[in-house]
């Protein structure tokens, strides 16, 4: 069973758009919510992370934005550029198990 | 500094072998956790350690799998009798803080099985 789902598979933006991702979760007890970029070859990276006492993050070019009534939370990219180029997942957790979604391949064209 | 190492970083078994996957921490990170990453079913998470203690082994597919962590640092994750459909990519990660800190993944073990 997916507890996190997330959408689009796959996205293509032009240089200098606005990337979004987004995700849904059913398990009202998830308290962690972060989003890893993942590069062919490598190891997911922690991108960026929030808790739902908040509802919005920024780092840089990168925010999420949660909405803790709805159960959603996404990730915008601003100003994306061809080196955003990669897999993104989102996750939630509560405890230890970090639960995945299925990733987003975003293609950033110059 | 030095982020999660894992070895090797491809291997190539023939079904029915037995694989050891390694995985060194990052120094000082207490808690420490296995995934599998593959194209049908996304990033699984299958055993966390706290210590050398592992609480929970539910995510571990089946009895095949099994998973050891010595002083509190290197981990090796075991598969005996290899199948194809063991064939992924597995990541390890640590984090500081227990369960409660962020987990930094290493570059992953990619297991190929013929």
């Amino acid at each position: 069973q997916q507890q996190v789902k997330q959408s689009p598979q796959s996205l293509i933006v032009q240089k200098g758009g606005i990337s979004i991702i987004n995700c849904a979760y059913e398990n009202t007890a998830f308290d962690y919510f972060p989003w890893y970029q993942q590069f062919p070859g490598k190891g997911p990276a922690l991108l960026i992370a929030i808790r739902p006492d908040v509802s919005e993050k920024k780092e840089g070019r990168f925010t999420i934005s949660f909405n803790k009534s709805a159960k959603q939370f996404s990730l915008h990219i601003m100003d994306s550029q061809p080196g955003d180029s990669a897999t993104y997942f989102c996750a939630a957790k509560v405890g230890y198990a970090l639960n995945f979604g299925k990733g987003t391949s975003l293609l950033v064209t110059p | 500094g030095a982020g999660v190492s894992q070895s090797p970083s491809n291997k190539v078994t023939e079904k029915g072998k037995d694989v050891e996957l390694r995985c060194d921490p990052i120094s000082g990170h207490t808690a420490l956790y296995w995934y599998r990453q593959s194209l049908g079913q996304g990033l699984e998470f299958l055993i966390y350690f706290q210590g050398n203690s592992a609480p929970d082994k539910s995510g571990l597919p089946s009895d095949r799998f099994s998973a050891e962590r010595t002083g509190g640092s290197v981990s090796t994750l075991t598969i005996q009798r290899t199948q194809q459909e063991d064939s992924a990519v597995y990541l390890c990660a640590s984090s500081l803080q227990g369960a409660k800190g962020e987990q930094y993944f290493g570059p992953g073990t990619r297991l190929t099985v013929t």
